[in-house]
């Protein structure tokens, strides 16, 4: 089984608009770490956000928040009033366990942002 | 600027031929991760290193990768005997130790092999 899926190849969402980008897991290790990272066509991967598996509220950071549905293991990525620098592939990634260090990626979605 | 080096950015080798890709991880990163990306795919971990040793190499695809840390510092990843298969973006992080351990990246070395 997949251990991250991401299912939307591509979205085009329209300037100013919010988008929510899916993600699902599988584990089943009670300690994990999910993480979004935005690539752009430069190729560098920039970390956006983190949500621990016991943080008790969803994380924010600016425009971007994560809605963490930990029953039903779906970690969305939520980008508010979209901007056309937000145009780039977007990858979910999972840390699993104490000690591990290892990040599993998902395919990756890629956004376009419509003017 | 502060952030993950990667040199080359980009490497034409012909197939059969040995190589080196440098990282350069933020300065006081102790952690440093190698991470293989194909075409239209996540990148896949390759290696993790903390401080000089290799910490978990479970990804490394054969015994033609091999990378090193001397130092605890900069790493290379070594290639031998390269394959056309092996044309991908191969790309670095670094992160702290403790709290998160938010893994950081550089901007990838695009290795082509023909």
């Amino acid at each position: 089984a997949q251990k991250i899926t991401q299912t939307q190849p591509g979205m085009f969402v329209q300037e100013k608009e919010a988008v929510t980008l899916d993600c699902t897991y599988d584990t089943s290790d009670p300690s994990y770490g999910l993480f979004w990272y935005k690539q752009p066509s430069s190729g560098e991967m920039i970390f956006l956000i983190y949500q621990g598996s016991y943080d008790q509220q969803n994380a924010t950071e600016g425009r971007y928040s994560l809605n963490f549905q930990k029953a039903r293991k779906s970690a969305n990525l939520v980008i508010s009033a979209s901007q056309l620098g937000d145009s780039a592939m977007y990858f979910c990634a999972m840390r699993e366990g104490p000690g591990n260090e290892k990040l599993t990626f998902g395919t990756g979605t890629r956004l376009t942002i419509i003017p | 600027g502060a952030g993950v080096s990667q040199t080359p950015s980009n490497k034409v080798t012909e197939k059969g031929k040995y190589v080196e890709l440098r990282c350069d991880p933020i300065s006081g990163h102790t952690a440093l991760y190698w991470y293989r990306q194909s075409l239209g795919q996540g990148p896949e971990f390759l290696i993790y290193f903390q401080g000089t040793g290799a910490a978990d190499d479970s990804g490394l695809p054969n015994d033609r990768f091999f990378a090193v840390r001397p130092e605890g510092s900069v790493s290379t990843l070594k290639i031998q005997r390269t394959e056309r298969g092996d044309s991908a973006v191969y790309l670095c992080a670094s992160s702290p130790t403790g709290g998160k351990n938010i893994q950081y990246f550089g901007a990838g070395t695009r290795l082509s092999v023909l």
